[in-house]
C-alpha cells in the first residue's frame, strides 16, 4: 500500500543544535515528496519538495532534505534550530496515478528548548 | 496575492445535523482538495475537484460530499454529523491537477457535540 512513515512522533532539540527528521516512503516508483510544517491551529506550509534531479533540495527557513532512493527516505535537516521552528512537521508523497492526492505521514512534533 | 481562504474558522454542531464548509482558492488556481485532520487518523484525503468535476476521492462515507463552482470556489458538506467527524478540515489549492504544489488554508475546526 502507498504510505509514508515518520518514525519519530516527538523530538526535542536545543536551540542552535542540528535537526534531522526522518521520513520513509513505500511503493516501487519514486513518488513526488514534500515536507510541510504546521504551527498550532494553523494550516500547512510547504517547506520543500522533490520531484526529480538533484537529491539534495533546499527549502524555506533554512531547511533542506535529501532523497535517498536506496533507503526510500527523504529526511529533513536544519543545521541550527531556532525556537520559532517548534511545530509539527509532516512528510508527504504524491504517488503515480493519484493526481495531486497527498499521502501524509503521521507527523513529528518538534520541541525546541532554550 | 491572497492565500487560500476557508470559512468559517470554527463551527460547533450537534450530532445529526449537517454542515457546509467553504474554500476560496488562490486566484487562478483551478484545483481544490480537501483533507480531514484528526489526532487519531492524522491527515486524510477527502476529495479533489478540478473544473467543477470530482477527480479523486478518498475513503470516506457518502455523508461527505463536495462541489466546485465555476469560479473554482469549493464547498464540502457533511450530513448526519457524528462525534467522530470532529476535526480540522483543510482545503488546498493548486494550479491544476498536474501541478503538485498545493497551498493550504488555515482550516475549519469542526466540533460535533
Amino acid at each position: 500500500a502507498q504510505s509514508v512513515t515518520q518514525p519519530d512522533i516527538h523530538i526535542t532539540v536545543s536551540e542552535g543544535a542540528s535537526l534531522e527528521l526522518r521520513c520513509n516512503y513505500s511503493y516501487g516508483a519514486t513518488p513526488y515528496l514534500f515536507w510541510y510544517v504546521q504551527s498550532p491551529g494553523q494550516g500547512l506550509q510547504l517547506l520543500l519538495k522533490y520531484f526529480s534531479g538533484d537529491t539534495l533540495v533546499q527549502g524555506i527557513k533554512g531547511f533542506e532534505a535529501e532523497f535517498k532512493r536506496s533507503q526510500s527516505s527523504f529526511n529533513l535537516r536544519k543545521p541550527s534550530v531556532h525556537w520559532s521552528d517548534a511545530a509539527e512537521y509532516f512528510c508527504a508523497a504524491i504517488y503515480t496515478g493519484t493526481a495531486s492526492k497527498l499521502t501524509f505521514g503521521t507527523g513529528t512534533r518538534l520541541q525546541v528548548t532554550l | 496575492k491572497a492565500g487560500v481562504t476557508q470559512t468559517p474558522r470554527y463551527l460547533i454542531k450537534t450530532r445529526g445535523q449537517q454542515v457546509t464548509l467553504s474554500c476560496s482558492p488562490i486566484s487562478g488556481h483551478r484545483s481544490v482538495s480537501w483533507y480531514q485532520q484528526t489526532p487519531g487518523q492524522g491527515l486524510q484525503f477527502l476529495f479533489e475537484y478540478f473544473s467543477e468535476t470530482q477527480r479523486n476521492k478518498g475513503n470516506f462515507p457518502g455523508r461527505f460530499s463536495g462541489r466546485q463552482f465555476s469560479n473554482s470556489r469549493s464547498e464540502m458538506n457533511v450530513s448526519t454529523l457524528e462525534l467522530g467527524d470532529s476535526a480540522l478540515y483543510l482545503c488546498a489549492s493548486s494550479l491544476s491537477t498536474s501541478n503538485t504544489e498545493a497551498f493550504f488554508g488555515q482550516g475549519t475546526r469542526l466540533t460535533v457535540v
